[in-house]
């Protein structure tokens, strides 16, 4: 069974900083593409980040561009989002999800972990 | 960036009756290499989003055969065939052609 658990949310000032993680579980992590998703609250959802399996493919949005580092341990099935001079806008819930089997595109998500950007 | 438009934006639905919401692109989702980046999700309440339709018309796995996709080009549309009570959500359609990934804006389907 696939199981993406993230972590790293919660309250941080304008400006701040925080690292994402998604701990990926019941699959061959380094076969498949990961991505990150943020949803703020009560609003739709956002394509924030992409990666390759290999970790050498990266993406983001022209929102987070600059400010977001997407990576990954594939020798721990770990995802990461380094989130760096967060804004108010960045509160989300932000979610890790799986890509399909075959391609790169959105599959399998996880619970999800709130990131509030507030003073 | 493409812009999905989904209609309507909501929808109520009594239990066993079709449902259908349209998604609209302002550019072919169809690519060179034939295949159409077009998905559909239902994120239910509280819960997190889940893939129902890919490529147009894939159901994913474990997805009922109630809900079905078709369209082509830039007009596309999801169908319930009999809508139950654990169908109620948002639908949100996605293009995956082109990054920016975007979403459109949801449907809320609620139970009459």
């Amino acid at each position: 069974e696939v199981q993406l658990l993230e972590s790293g949310g919660g309250l941080v000032q304008p400006g701040g900083s925080l690292r994402l993680s998604c701990a990926a579980s019941g699959f061959t992590f380094n076969n498949y593409a990961m991505i990150w998703v943020r949803q703020a609250p009560g609003k739709g959802l956002e394509w924030v980040s992409s990666i390759g399996g290999g970790g050498r493919d990266t993406y983001y949005a022209d929102s987070v561009k600059g400010r977001v580092t997407i990576s990954r341990d594939n020798s721990k099935n770990m995802l990461f989002l380094q989130m760096n001079s967060l804004r108010a806008e960045d509160t989300a819930v932000y979610y890790c999800v799986k890509a399909l089997p075959i391609g790169t595109r959105p599959a399998y998500w996880g619970q999800g972990t709130l990131v509030t950007v507030s003073s | 960036d493409i812009v999905m438009t989904q209609t309507p934006l909501s929808l109520s639905v009594a239990p066993g009756q079709p449902a259908s919401i349209s998604c609209k692109s302002s550019q072919s989702l169809l690519h060179g290499d034939g295949k159409t980046y077009m998905y559909w999700y239902l994120q239910r309440p509280g819960q997190s989003p889940v893939l129902l339709i890919y490529e147009v018309s894939s159901r994913f796995s474990g997805v009922p055969d109630r809900f079905s996709g078709s369209g082509s080009g830039t007009d596309f549309t999801l169908k319930i065939s009999r809508v139950e009570a654990e169908d109620i959500g948002v639908y949100y359609c996605m293009q995956g052609i082109h990054l920016p990934w975007t979403f459109g804006q949801g449907t809320k389907v609620e139970i009459k």
